[in-house]
């Protein structure tokens, strides 16, 4: 039932190694994206695909790789991690971009890199 | 750069009481302004506001925008320990994409 699923829900991992977490959505949206919240609860925005395709890129280094087989599913990949990378992901979809239609989140995925 | 400010921080009240949380935001090329709750996980969806004036209400929230001063309040009475949160407010542009420009948050605690 659970309308946006990210897994894992925990991810601790040392610095350096290589990492994806999965979203799959069951709404039907066309949209979907991937937001990081820092420690400080700011939340931003990082990639958004719509129906495959790559919408917004923001300022994010490219060892992050966001990767979208079919519009349900939008995965993240993380390169060579560090430190700074520690913070909740939050992955969210919604039905069209470019319309005023709310983002659904997930659950996050909570990373630690030590 | 595109900016939305929440105030306050955090504030915490009684049951029974009733808070206000505001939030101002500066962006070119507005399109709405967004309401969300989150308690442990997802943050959850409350509100979108698009017209100035016009009182969005569910349950004891409600919400108002006025976009001449660029400012939005969420008001909730009669405060439960359930509304225990941080709110969180976005806006978007009318832009390519359907990004989410968030404020900081307000952490409200409500006590018994």
């Amino acid at each position: 039932d659970t309308a946006v699923s990210q897994t894992p829900k925990y991810l601790v991992t040392q610095m350096g190694n290589d990492k994806s977490i999965k979203c799959e959505q069951n709404l039907g949206h066309d949209t979907m994206y991937w937001y990081k919240q820092d420690s400080k609860k700011f939340l931003k925005i990082m990639f958004s695909y719509n129906n495959k395709e790559l919408i917004i890129n923001e300022t994010v280094p490219n060892r992050f790789s966001p990767k979208s087989p079919d519009k349900a599913h939008l995965n993240l990949h993380i390169n060579s991690l560090e430190l700074g990378d520690s913070a909740v992901y939050f992955c969210a979809s919604s039905q069209e971009q470019g319309r005023n239609s709310p983002l659904h989140f997930g659950n996050g995925t909570r990373l630690t890199v030590t | 750069e595109d900016k939305v400010v929440q105030s306050p921080l955090s504030l915490v009240v009684h049951e029974g009481d009733t808070v206000t949380l505001n939030c101002s935001y500066e962006v070119t090329n507005f399109r709405s302004l967004l309401w969300y709750k989150q308690e442990k996980k997802a943050p959850t969806f409350l509100f979108m506001l698009t017209s100035s004036g016009i009182e969005k209400k569910s349950g004891r929230l409600s919400s108002i925008l006025d976009k001449k001063e660029l400012f939005s309040i969420l008001n909730i009475t009669a405060t439960q320990t359930g509304d225990s949160a941080v709110y969180l407010c976005a806006v978007t542009i009318k832009a390519a994409g359907n990004k989410l420009t968030f404020g900081g948050g307000t952490r409200v605690l409500v006590k018994p």
